[in-house]
């Protein structure tokens, strides 16, 4: 079948280092991406791996390991601004939609 | 449009009711996704539109669920006889349908049954 994993929530506070794990199941893997959403708000993209290694943009970094089936998100200098859940998501070989996992919620606090 | 665009963005039905969520795409986006998002869950993939393919229903929950894409742009996902549990934020994103092409989302049709 087809899973992924991820805490369902993390807290920090300003300024830290967070990281958001997530360990997938899928046949044909083709990449992982990261989605940020605020309460009430829409999904927001912010990054793809679909090689092994670690991707960054500004603050916010991303790491996909495929022999291991695992990335991250990995968010610097934390801000109040980015409590919100992030979401990990993979496709497939075979050209499907973008399944996505349950949801992290971070709670930034001061 | 400058983005995704759902309409209505809120729909209180009686159970039993009918009802159609439309979704306007990104201008010239060939993929046309709808996920599904109960409160505090994750995203909940039920049916994907790609050019001219057949579209991918596999997520659909059950027959009450259709959806139609016409001329390749407007959606429009119909939930017959709609039940309590159907309550959700029903969510649209297209792009270009390239593999790791980002989702754009529209703002979501938030549906309550009663």
């Amino acid at each position: 079948g087809q899973s992924l994993e991820q805490p369902s929530e993390v807290t920090a506070v300003e300024g830290a280092i967070v990281q958001i794990n997530c360990t997938y199941q899928t046949s044909g893997f083709y990449g992982l991406s990261w989605y940020q959403q605020h309460d009430g708000g829409a999904p927001t993209f912010l990054s793809y791996n679909a090689l092994d290694g670690l991707e960054e943009t500004g603050r916010f970094s991303s790491f996909l390991s495929r022999s291991d089936s695992y990335g991250y998100l990995l968010l610097q200098e934390l801000q109040m601004k980015d409590s919100a859940s992030y979401f990990c998501a993979f496709d497939n070989q075979a050209g499907t939609a973008l399944i996505f996992g349950k949801g992290t919620t971070l709670s930034v606090s001061s | 449009g400058a983005g995704v665009s759902q309409s209505p963005s809120n729909k209180v039905t009686e159970k039993g009711k009918d009802v159609e969520l439309r979704c306007d795409p990104i201008s010239g986006h060939t993929a046309l996704y709808w996920y599904r998002q109960s409160l505090g869950q994750g995203l909940e993939f039920l049916i994907y539109f790609q050019g001219n393919s057949a579209p991918d229903k596999s997520g659909l929950p059950s027959d009450r669920f259709s959806a139609e894409r016409t001329g390749g742009s407007v959606s429009t996902l119909t939930i017959q006889r709609t039940q309590q549990e159907d309550s959700a934020v029903y969510l649209c994103a297209s792009n270009g349908g390239n593999k790791g092409s980002p989702l754009h989302f529209g703002n979501g049709t938030r549906l309550t049954v009663t």
